[in-house]
């Protein structure tokens, strides 16, 4: 399987703990995105890499919430002291370097924060 | 920033021709997205349209009006398996693509 791949699928944990999802994109692939995606909304974004570049960060994005892709492969969000408002999938997506390329998403990282 | 706006939900019968609408407010336009999302699985890519005018693909096409700020997807010919989530999104320059709320449409036999 070539496509975009999250880790892991679903996570509950409780109120307080740290959470760190892994998303691995489809390999030829500059640009990684991680999106946020509640129960009938569509995906809020929340950052962007092309390469280990982070280009945008939402601004409504916590100073809880952070983002690396350490060598423009793999891309990890972590959650810090996670709230019950941070409950939610989490989506990673990819796609080539440029501006209007199709977005692949993965099938997603669901949290639960109890 | 960005305004997407599009209906909440929308009903259709199959065999039916349904128009799911967008407006769009953004500065920096370079593009609009139409993506089909079926419950609990991950968005999948649809269509997209930089130029004015209509994207014909198989039964689902795609318009644009850039100067109205205004996209429809049309979908011919519905099937059940049409039901799902219709997401429009909007990319600006140097930014990353920003999706609407979502248009949940409903297909009945």
């Amino acid at each position: 399987d070539t496509g975009v791949s999250q880790d892991p699928r679903h996570k509950i944990t409780k109120r307080g703990q740290n959470v760190t999802f892994r998303c691995d994109p489809i390999s030829e692939h500059n640009r990684l995105y991680w999106y946020r995606q509640t129960l009938g909304q569509g995906p809020e974004f929340l950052t962007y890499f092309q390469n280990e570049a982070q280009l945008e960060k939402s601004r409504l994005l916590s100073d809880r919430f952070s983002a690396e892709r350490p060598k423009g492969s793999f891309s990890t969000l972590e959650i810090q002291r996670t709230e019950q408002g941070d409950s939610a999938m989490y989506l990673c997506a990819s796609s080539v370097d440029t501006i209007t390329g199709e977005l692949f998403f993965g099938e997603g990282s669901r949290l639960t924060v109890l | 920033g960005q305004n997407i706006d599009q209906p909440t939900e929308m009903t259709a019968t199959e065999g039916a021709i349904v128009q799911i609408n967008c407006t769009y407010q953004t500065s920096g336009f370079n593009g609009l997205f139409w993506y089909q999302q079926h419950a609990g699985e991950a968005p999948t890519f649809l269509s997209y349209n930089v130029l004015d005018g209509l994207e014909e693909k198989g039964r689902f096409s795609s318009f644009l009006s850039r100067s109205k700020g205004y996209s429809y997807l049309l979908l011919k010919e519905l099937q059940m398996k049409d039901s799902a989530s219709y997401l429009c999104a909007v990319i600006q320059a140097g930014t990353a693509l920003i999706f609407g709320k979502g248009t949940t449409l409903s297909v009945s036999s």
